[in-house]
This record gives C-alpha cells, sequence and structure tokens, in this order.
C-alpha cells in the first residue's frame, strides 16, 4: 500500500485479555518503531525494528510487551494480562534504512486500545 | 535524559493571525529536527524537517522553522494562518549522537483556529 496500516483500529479488551496490534510498513522500508501515545500527550517510543532484528526496546514499559518482526516486514506489538494504564493509542512507523543521513519517519493511523 | 519541550499547549488565533509555536531540547550534539501535524481524526503527518545546513527551514502549507543551535530551539512558524490549520502540532527530535533512532517527541500544542 501506499502508506503504513495498522490494524485493528480499535480495540477494546478487558483487564487481564492478551492482545495483539499489527502494523503493516511501507514497501521497502527497513526500519519499523512502534510509539505509545497516551491522551493528551505526544508519542513515546517502545521499540525498534531494524529488518527482523528488534535494535532497541527500551521503551517498552515492562514484560507484558512484547514485539516481533520475523520475516522483516509485518510487525506484532502484543501486550499480555492488559491493564488499565495500557490505554493508548499505539502507533507504527516505518523508514527507509539510513539515505543520506535522514531518517524519517512515516506513521500509521494507530490502534487505539482500552482497557475496561 | 535528553527531553523534548513545547510551551504552548493550547494556542487560539484568528484567521490571518501569525504563529509561533516554540520548541526546545535538552542536549549539547547533533540532532535531526521535526515538527509533524495531527489533522482531527487523521494521523501524524510530516511537515518539515531539519538535518544540516540552512537553518531555516521550509515546510508544507507556508509553515517554516528555524533551527537556533545556541538556544537548542527549532520554533515553527507561519505568517498567515487558515481555520484549516487548526490542528495539534507535535516538535519531534532524533538525538543522533546516543545512536538512536527513535523520535523522542514534545507534549504538542493544539492549535485552534477561529474563522
Amino acid at each position: 500500500g501506499a502508506g503504513v496500516s495498522q490494524s485493528p483500529r480499535y480495540k477494546v479488551a478487558k483487564r487481564g485479555q492478551d492482545v495483539a496490534l499489527r502494523c503493516d510498513p511501507i514497501s521497502g522500508h527497513v526500519s519499523l518503531f512502534w510509539y505509545q501515545q497516551a491522551l493528551g500527550q505526544g508519542p513515546e517510543f517502545l521499540t525498534y525494528f531494524q529488518n527482523e532484528a528488534q535494535l532497541d526496546k527500551s521503551g517498552l514499559p515492562s514484560d507484558r510487551f512484547f514485539a516481533e518482526r520475523p520475516e522483516g516486514s509485518v510487525s506484532t506489538l502484543k501486550i499480555q494480562r492488559t491493564q488499565q494504564e495500557d490505554s493508548a493509542v499505539y502507533l507504527c512507523a516505518s523508514s527507509l534504512a539510513r539515505t543520506s543521513g535522514i531518517y524519517e519517519q512515516f506513521f500509521g493511523p494507530g490502534t487505539r486500545l482500552t482497557v475496561l | 535524559a535528553q527531553s523534548v519541550s513545547q510551551h504552548n499547549h493550547h494556542v487560539i488565533l484568528s484567521e490571518a493571525a501569525s504563529l509561533e509555536l516554540g520548541c526546545n531540547y535538552s542536549y549539547g550534539g547533533t540532532v535531526n529536527l521535526f515538527w509533524y501535524v495531527q489533522y482531527p481524526g487523521q494521523h501524524l503527518q510530516l511537515l518539515l524537517k531539519y538535518f544540516s545546513g540552512d537553518p531555516l527551514v521550509k515546510g508544507i502549507k507556508g509553515f517554516e522553522a528555524e533551527f537556533i543551535k545556541s538556544k537548542f530551539s527549532f520554533n515553527l512558524r507561519k505568517p498567515s494562518v487558515q481555520w484549516s490549520d487548526t490542528a495539534e502540532y507535535f516538535c519531534a527530535v532524533i538525538f543522533m549522537d546516543t545512536g538512536r533512532r527513535a523520535l523522542t517527541f514534545g507534549s504538542g500544542t493544539r492549535l485552534q483556529v477561529q474563522p
């Protein structure tokens, strides 16, 4: 597709449920990022992949959060045993690998997760 | 830790007024600087970016930003706003010398333009 796509767009989960959020990056984009955006705040970094390698996961808030990108394209962010504080919009972004030192990221529409 | 600050949380302007949104970051090394915009119901879109060279950067829709290294600032400007500029604006920085390639965002500024 022309842009980054994410599914589902909305997800409601009961506390304690596991959820899986999907990201389809722009074709050919090597780098993929996940961000979490709480209401009224700017996005905050969660994790970063270059191809299938997870190079940075320093932003994951707990071991309940897990991300994968097994074939270097589609990525899934999984949250186990969801808590109310996990309610947020989860954004995916992709970029070409280093191009003249430029790391412009293109964002998807996000998945709004509500944990009841 | 590196951080990004946006001073104005909510700005209300009339059409044709001039706009300046502040952005500061706390870091003395090499940076890549961005302004993103999020229109109601839409995803984040890049307005403009700065990597090197001329510190005055022009973006889409008549926006521009100036990088002042000595002030660690990258303020966004537009000489005359339109109702369609109503949106949330985010300043974002990549702190290059850290080796991290993730964006660090400010908390955003909600701009409301009244017709």
